[in-house]
């Protein structure tokens, strides 16, 4: 199969650092997104990544190895609306649809 | 610059109803894909449609799930005689081609069966 892994839950407080890890299965890769989805809410994009390497993008990094199988999405400076679903989800061979992981929830605290 | 449109974006309906999403992509993008959301859970892709064609429906129930995607109009997901698992929230994306980064999702339609 083509399991996608990240944690269920995190919680951090307001102002912090957060790191959301993801792994995946590497054969056929071809491409990594992130998306945040608050509830009720259609996902958001936040990042793309098919190159190793890491991609800044204002408070919002995303990193990315495709050897290893895995991605980080990093969230600094964190405010309360950045509770949310954080979404990893990879686009295998041809392309087309995406394989999602579960979603972890982030809950920051004041 | 109109997004990805869904509607409805609330549907009930009652058990051994037909229910129909549709999905409008945003203007220029001719690839089309369904998702459904369980309570609690991630997106699960269902099927991913070019104007007229299934590309991949390796998603889709076997069964009283349906879509197509006309030359002209939105995309439609048809679930006939619907039962209360099918309760989910459906989101359709749609993008340029099969490699494009700029995949935009809809707000999406929230099926409640009764």
């Amino acid at each position: 199969g083509q399991n996608i892994d990240q944690p269920t839950e995190m919680t951090a407080t307001e102002g912090a650092i957060v790191q959301i890890n993801c792994t995946y299965q590497t054969s056929g890769f071809n491409g990594l997104f992130w998306y945040q989805q608050h509830a009720g809410e259609a996902p958001t994009f936040l990042s793309y990544n098919v190159l190793d390497g890491l991609e800044e993008k204002g408070r919002f990094s995303s990193f990315l190895s495709r050897s290893k199988g895995y991605s980080y999405l990093l969230l600094k400076e964190l405010q309360m609306k950045d509770s949310a679903s954080y979404l990893c989800a990879v686009i295998y061979n041809q392309g087309g649809k995406l394989i999602f992981g579960q979603g972890t929830e982030l809950s920051v605290k004041p | 610059n109109a997004g990805v449109m869904q509607n409805p974006r609330h549907l009930v309906r009652r058990r051994g109803q037909e229910a129909r999403l549709r999905c409008s992509p945003m203007k220029g993008h001719s690839h089309v894909y369904w998702y459904r959301q369980l309570p609690e859970e991630g997106l699960k892709f269902m099927v991913y449609l070019q104007k007229e064609n299934i590309i991949d429906e390796s998603g889709m129930p076997k069964e009283r799930f349906s879509a197509e995607f006309p030359k002209e109009g939105p995309s439609i997901l048809r679930i006939q005689q619907v039962v209360r698992g099918d309760s989910a929230a459906y989101f359709c994306a749609s993008s340029l081609n099969r490699q494009d980064a700029g995949y935009t999702f809809g707000s999406g339609t929230r099926l409640t069966v009764v």
